[in-house]
């Protein structure tokens, strides 16, 4: 099974700040690789599939970039509404078990 | 506008059954791959299964720790998902979640995401 690792697991920032989120792949899943952002009781929403493809209505200060077994997830500045859980998820498995990291909690400095 | 609601979620006892229902509107039913997605109180995401649509033949398959306990079906004349859960653990606690496997096409490759989501419905297993 493909293991999906997130660093870091929690992330102190500000409003206007540039973030980085990096996941890891245990073996290469080429670009299958999407991102998913989780709000407080809601559930999650999808922001980037094919490790770098916005999707549609996702503001453009999100980004993803990587391919192989090293993902980012880039947020260009902060706003007040991007401080949620961030998860990536390998689509190269099928079925995809194990798919999700353990997720990467972004709060408030 | 696709919407996908959640029901039948409540507290169950342990070695107990429930089955989720999830109804989808806005979609081309009987061609989506639905999968079941849940997260434990305080915790991840954790894939449960999936079902592909008709046209790929309405396969399934579970994640490890459900297979034999859990099954997933369709109801396409009813715009419905289901999920059976059998012999349930204390550990099936859990947000239920039903999703729809969406795919994307990428210059001439083929990528899937959870692309929509229902609000989700809660299952306690507990004595």
């Amino acid at each position: 099974d493909i293991q999906m690792t997130q660093s870091p697991s929690s992330l102190s920032a500000s409003v206007g700040d540039r973030v980085t989120i990096t996941c890891r792949a245990s073996q290469s899943i080429s670009n299958y690789l999407n991102w998913y952002q989780q709000k407080p009781g809601k559930a999650p929403n999808l922001l980037i599939y094919a490790a770098s493809s916005l999707q549609s209505g996702v503001p453009s200060r999100f980004s993803g970039s990587g391919s192989g077994t090293d993902f980012t997830l880039t947020i260009s500045s902060l706003q007040p509404e991007d401080f949620a859980t961030y998860y990536c998820q390998q689509s190269y498995s099928s079925p995809p078990e194990n798919t999700f990291g353990q997720g990467t909690k972004l709060e408030i400095k | 506008e696709v919407q996908l609601v959640e029901s039948g979620g409540g507290l169950v006892k342990p070695g107990g059954s429930l089955r989720l229902s999830c109804a989808a509107s806005g979609i081309t039913f009987t061609k989506a791959w639905m999968s079941w997605v849940r997260q434990a109180p305080g915790k991840g995401l954790e894939w449960v299964g999936r079902i592909k649509g008709e046209t790929d033949g309405g396969t399934t398959d579970y994640a490890a720790a459900v297979k034999g306990r859990f099954t997933i079906s369709r109801d396409d004349s009813k715009n419905t998902l289901y999920l059976q859960m059998n012999s349930l653990k204390t550990e099936d606690t859990a947000l239920y979640y039903c999703t729809v496997v969406g795919i994307f096409t990428v210059t001439t490759s083929f990528f899937t995401a959870f692309y929509i989501w229902g609000q989700g419905t809660m299952v306690t297993v507990s004595s």
